[in-house]
């Protein structure tokens, strides 16, 4: 029974460019979630999805920052025209419902050169 | 908006000894959650609470929901070397946890 899975695990991007984080929940769980954590720092929240859906992106950047998770596939967590300050430890989890308990996958950490 | 405050924020202990750590909070939570987090990893679920005043234990590892629904702590008894790591702790009103800064356990052999 797979966990969360993540990809990549570590991705290196110039300033201005795209990047693209995967997330594939675990088997059965229809609520993704998405967290950013910075060194030395606790998880903030960035956006919560359900199938097609955007439930609550209140912690999401309004700019440069987009997220989904289409009907079939992993969700994407999109960064456009990265800056520096966008290097940080990216986290998916996912639950069965809702309010049910969040499992997360391993991370994707970004370095923005 | 909500805060967590989780102390201590670093410690280091002998091998066998006890510990413990705490989160509380400036508002009321539904559910407390407590995660390790391994370098290079994504936090591990280790205990999840979901009524005030329950004592929830996970082998050597036992938390507890606050009455007032406002703090949760975490105990690990005879700690051993692989209890390094970084615990947080994670409350809930809804679907949207908040984190603690976490802290930073070191087991001397």
């Amino acid at each position: 029974n797979a966990g969360v899975m993540q990809n990549p695990r570590h991705l290196v991007r110039r300033r201005g460019q795209e990047a693209r984080l995967r997330c594939s929940p675990m088997k059965g769980h229809s609520h993704v979630y998405w967290y950013r954590q910075l060194p030395e720092e606790g998880l903030k929240f960035m956006v919560y999805l359900q199938k097609e859906n955007i439930i609550d992106e209140s912690g999401m950047p309004k700019e440069r920052f987009s997220a989904e998770f289409p009907k079939e596939g992993p969700s994407i967590l999109r960064i456009q025209q990265v800056v520096r300050g966008d290097s940080a430890a990216y986290f998916c989890a996912s639950s069965e419902t809702g309010r049910a308990t969040q499992y997360f996958g391993p991370g994707t950490r970004l370095l923005v050169l | 908006g909500q805060q967590l405050n989780q102390s201590p924020q670093s410690m280091f202990i002998q091998e066998g000894e006890d510990v413990s750590m705490n989160c509380t909070s400036s508002s009321i939570f539904n559910t407390w959650l407590w995660y390790k987090q391994d370098p290079g990893e994504g936090p591990v679920l280790l205990i999840a609470l979901y009524k005030a005043g329950e004592l929830t234990s996970n082998g050597r590892l036992t938390a507890q929901f606050g009455i007032t629904r406002k703090d949760s702590f975490l105990n690990i008894s005879a700690s051993i070397p692989s209890d390094v790591g970084i615990y947080f702790c994670a409350g809930s009103g809804t679907y949207k946890y908040i984190f603690g800064t976490g802290t930073r356990l070191k087991v001397l052999a």
